[in-house]
């Protein structure tokens, strides 16, 4: 079965510009997850989407947009990009189930964000 | 909310040495506790997870028990290689924030010859 894929896997920007990230899940994984990661704050969650619905957001700001799709793949959208959104992107997949008992996430590669 | 904290790095070692990790939480509801590794220019694997207090996750030679009573998760390899040369991450999930695991700052481990 396939991993997690993420495109691209590097991007350089300038300030002011947008970029898009796209994340394709594991098949038959409907939950999708987004982190950053820098050396200064760790690594920090950004969005979760399930079924093409933004279920939990982390600490933000608005510039920072995701969405879903109907095959679950998923796309993030930083606009106005500043230099220290300059991270690594890392996307998750995980199947949901019952109770108290949650399946682990499955990591991408990630994209290596720069801003210039 | 949630929160979790783990040891500082970087830990370097020799081969064949015993490795600890310590992790200990701050959660709401149930939570669900996991150990990812990362190497270099790599994404996050799990290396092993516990979903219920007193299990015992364990995987390559890692173990980690879910301690309730202490809130901890400490993360034992009994040998470790060189191959073993990684970033650490200690992790949480709750039943109020399906979906997001809330990461510790990580543990670097440079193992030598």
């Amino acid at each position: 079965k396939a991993g997690v894929t993420q495109t691209p896997r590097y991007l350089i920007k300038t300030r002011g510009q947008q970029v898009t990230l796209s994340c394709s899940p594991i098949s038959g994984h409907r939950s999708v997850s987004w982190y950053q990661q820098t050396p200064g704050q760790g690594l920090q969650f950004l969005f979760e989407y399930f079924s093409e619905t933004q279920r939990n957001k982390g600490n933000f700001p608005g510039r920072f947009s995701g969405r879903q799709f109907s095959n679950s793949r998923s796309e993030m959208n930083v606009s106005t990009l500043e230099l220290g959104d300059s991270a690594l992107y890392l996307c998750a997949s995980s199947t949901p189930i019952s109770g108290n008992t949650y399946n682990e996430q499955f990591f991408g590669p990630g994209t290596r964000l720069t801003v210039l | 909310g949630n929160s979790v904290t783990q040891m500082e790095g970087p830990v370097t070692l020799s081969e064949e040495a015993f490795l600890t990790i310590n992790c200990t939480y701050t959660a709401t509801g149930y939570p669900s506790l996991f150990w990812y590794v990362q190497y270099p220019g790599e994404g996050l694997q799990l290396l092993l997870k516990a979903t219920k207090a007193d299990d015992k996750g364990s995987n390559k030679g890692f173990e980690a028990t879910y301690r309730k009573e202490t809130t901890s998760f400490h993360l034992e390899k009994g040998s470790v290689q060189v191959s073993d040369s990684a970033v650490y991450f200690c992790a949480l999930t709750s039943t109020d924030s399906w979906g997001k695991l809330q990461f510790g700052a990580g543990t670097q481990v440079v193992v030598t010859p």
